[in-house]
């Protein structure tokens, strides 16, 4: 099975802020791979896929880049409908998901 | 609109069965596939499988094979999951989704079904 490993596990953001999670696959998995967001008591929301494609009606603020094992989900300028959990997600060999990222407020 | 709407909570003993449905509609139901995800209270995603609505044919994650079923009912648009067995490390949410329409991953989310194992 492909692990996926995030990184950081929590981090700590203000408005405004220029936020980056990493996302790590224990193999090659091309360019499958997705992100989402999941709010307290919610189910996720597709912002990327294909590594770099953001879903229809994303904000542009939301970007996704990376290949192989590395890929990067950046938010370019933190809002408060921001603060939430992000999950990467391969579909290369079945499905999996990182263990998340906490977005929370400083 | 296109959504994905998933039965009620559920409170069961341990060894007993859960069947969770998921009624698609907006779209037509037989070109895409379905998938199962649960989660359980304060951890991550966890897959379980996924079922092609025109054929029938499914795909079980290895952890779950020999304890979970995805069935479908084209007449009405419904999809369905069962876990038998279950523990009290079964207790999560589970979400069915849809994959998109050009790529693999989930799109469409039902608003999920709480399964509660506990004698």
């Amino acid at each position: 099975d492909i692990q996926m490993t995030q990184s950081p596990s929590t981090l700590s953001a203000s408005v405004g802020d220029r936020v980056t999670i990493a996302c790590r696959a224990s193999q090659s998995i091309s360019v499958w791979l997705a992100w989402y967001q999941q709010k307290s008591g919610k189910a996720p929301k597709l912002l990327i896929y294909k590594a770099s494609t953001l879903e229809s009606g994303v904000p542009s603020r939301f970007s996704g880049s990376g290949a192989g094992t590395e890929f990067t989900l950046t938010i370019s300028s933190l809002q408060p409908d921001d603060f939430a959990t992000y999950y990467c997600q391969q579909y290369y060999s079945q499905w999996t998901f990182g263990q998340g990222t906490k977005v929370g407020i400083k | 609109q296109v959504q994905l709407v998933q039965s009620g909570a559920e409170v069961k003993k341990p060894g007993a069965s859960v069947k969770v449905s998921c009624k698609a509609s907006g779209y037509s139901f037989t070109d895409y596939n379905i998938h199962w995800v649960r989660q359980a209270p304060g951890q991550g995603l966890e897959w379980l499988g996924w079922i092609n609505p025109d054929s029938g044919g499914t795909n079980y994650a290895q952890k779950f094979q020999g304890r979970v079923t995805m069935t479908r009912d084209t007449s009405v648009n419904t999809a369905y999951m069962e876990l038998s067995r279950l523990r009290s490390d079964d207790t999560a949410v589970y979400y069915c989704e849809r994959v998109g329409p050009d790529h693999d991953a989930f799109d469409i989310w039902g608003q999920g079904t709480m399964v509660t194992v506990s004698s």
